[in-house]
C-alpha cells in the first residue's frame, strides 16, 4: 500500500441500511478527514480526527459517525442511510492537524443511496 | 463563519496564462492552500501560502495577500492537461480547512 486506499470505489445502498465505509493510510500520519463532495457545494468536512483515539465533528456531521482505533485506519459509518447522503467521499490525512500541514486525499468513494 | 470566492468557471487557450482568484472571509486563517482536482479523481496539493507574497512552483504560482483576503492562482504556458477544477482552501482558526466551491478550468487548443 503506498498513500490512502478507500473502500469500495463505488457502492448503490438502499436507504435505511447501515454502510461503513473504510479508509487506510500508511504514512503514519496523526491525522485524518473525511469529506463529502457534492456538485455545485464542494468539498465539506464531516468528521475529523487529530490523533488515534481521539474524533471531532466537522461542518456536516448529522447521521455520520467515525472512530480512530488506531493510526491507520479511520472508518466512516452510515448508521440509517438517506437518499441526501449520495456523494463522493474522501478521506485524507496529514502529518499532524494545524500549522499549514499539507492534507493527501484518498481516491474517494461514490455512494449512491437510492 | 466562513466564505470563500472562487469562478465556477474559466476558459483559457493553451500556451497562454490564466489567472484564478480566491477571495475569502474567516474566522482566524492558519494559511490558504490551493488544490487541483481532475474529473472523477481525488484533489491533489498544488500550493500553500501562509505569508503574503508569491510563491512560485514551476508553472504554477500562487500569490496571497492576507489583509485582503485574496488569493490566486496562476497558471502559466497551459497545457491540456491543466483542463481540472482548482480548490481554493483555507485553514481557519480552529485549523480546519474550508475549501471553496471550485473554479472548473477548461483549457482549448
Amino acid at each position: 500500500i503506498a498513500g490512502i486506499t478507500q473502500a469500495p470505489t463505488s457502492q448503490i445502498l438502499a436507504a435505511g441500511r447501515r454502510m461503513t465505509l473504510r479508509c487506510t493510510q500508511d504514512m503514519r500520519h496523526n491525522a485524518m478527514y473525511w469529506y463529502r463532495q457534492d456538485l455545485g457545494l464542494g468539498l465539506r468536512l464531516i468528521h475529523y480526527s487529530n490523533t488515534a483515539g481521539t474524533t471531532g465533528k466537522g461542518e456536516v456531521p448529522d447521521g455520520y459517525s467515525v472512530s480512530r482505533a488506531n493510526t491507520d485506519d479511520f472508518p466512516l459509518t452510515l448508521a440509517s442511510a438517506v437518499p441526501s447522503q449520495t456523494s463522493v467521499y474522501f478521506c485524507a490525512s496529514s502529518d499532524r492537524a494545524g500549522s499549514g500541514d499539507t492534507q493527501y486525499f484518498g481516491p474517494g468513494t461514490r455512494l449512491t443511496v437510492l | 463563519g466562513q466564505n470563500i470566492d472562487q469562478p465556477t468557471e474559466m476558459t483559457a487557450t493553451e500556451g497562454a496564462i490564466v489567472q484564478i482568484n480566491c477571495t475569502y472571509q474567516t474566522s482566524g486563517f492558519n494559511g490558504l492552500f490551493w488544490y487541483q482536482q481532475h474529473a472523477g479523481e481525488a484533489p491533489t496539493f498544488l500550493s500553500y501560502n501562509v505569508l503574503d507574497g508569491l510563491e512560485e512552483k514551476g508553472r504554477f504560482s500562487s500569490f496571497l495577500s492576507r489583509s485582503k483576503g485574496y488569493s490566486y492562482l496562476l497558471l502559466k504556458e497551459l497545457q491540456m492537461k491543466d483542463s481540472a477544477s482548482y480548490l481554493c482552501a483555507v485553514l481557519g482558526g480552529s485549523y480546519q480547512l474550508t475549501f471553496g466551491k471550485g473554479t472548473k478550468l477548461s483549457v482549448i487548443p
